[in-house]
């Protein structure tokens, strides 16, 4: 059973940026995209984009362009997203998710908060 | 990109009976492979979403038959034969046609 282990919650002040790591057990991801999805509190879900298995290409939701980098160390087959400029309404849990979305981390809250 | 359109928004069904959800796209989500990339999620209060579908009619590792998926092209649906107390919560509709994968709203279920 594949299992994708995110980092923990994080509580970050307006402005600030945030970096989310995912690593899936039995290095499970070194061959596969990796998503990363967004839910803010009670609302649906949203992709915010796609890592390549080597990590050198990554495509982003138009809404989040030049403030989302995807970025994972194949050493490690460790997937990170990193998020800078947080507003109030990042506030969500963010996913990551094995292509094709078939498997999912537990997911990491983080609370942007003055 | 491809929105996704589900309906409808809530829905309760007593024990055992069938329930069905449906979801449209604005693209047809047949792929040149001749796959149609649409899959249904399953999403329990306070877990992480479930896929329960792929590639329109597949089920999952692990989820029971009471579950099914159909339709074509642009019109999907997705069924439960007989409901049962663990299946409450939210069901989305998500196509991986193409980037950016995009979801539908969601479909709370709820026992009567």
């Amino acid at each position: 059973q594949v299992q994708l282990e995110q980092s923990g919650a994080e509580v970050e002040k307006p402005g600030a940026s945030v970096k989310v790591s995912c690593k899936a057990s039995g290095n499970t991801l070194t061959s596969y995209y990796v998503h990363w999805v967004r839910q803010a509190p009670g609302q649906g879900l949203e992709w915010m984009g796609v890592i390549n298995p080597s990590g050198d290409t990554a495509r982003y939701a138009e809404k989040l362009q030049g403030r989302v980098t995807m970025t994972r160390d194949t050493s490690t087959s460790t997937v990170y997203m990193e998020l800078s400029s947080l507003r109030l309404e990042d506030t969500a849990v963010y996913y990551c998710a094995r292509d094709h979305v078939d498997y999912w981390g537990q997911g990491t809250l983080v609370t942007v908060s003055s | 990109d491809i929105v996704m359109t589900q309906s409808p928004l809530s829905l309760a069904v007593t024990l055992g009976q069938p329930a069905s959800i449906s979801c449209r796209s604005s693209q047809s989500l047949v792929s040149s492979d001749g796959n149609t990339y649409l899959n249904w999620f399953q999403q329990r209060p306070g877990q992480s979403p479930r896929r329960l579908i792929y590639k329109l009619s597949y089920r999952d590792s692990g989820v029971p038959d009471r579950f099914s998926g159909s339709g074509s092209g642009t019109d999907f649906t997705l069924k439960i034969s007989r409901v049962e107390a663990e299946d409450v919560g939210v069901y989305y509709c998500v196509q991986d046609k193409g980037w950016p994968y995009t979801f539908g709203q969601g479909t709370t279920l709820e026992i009567k």
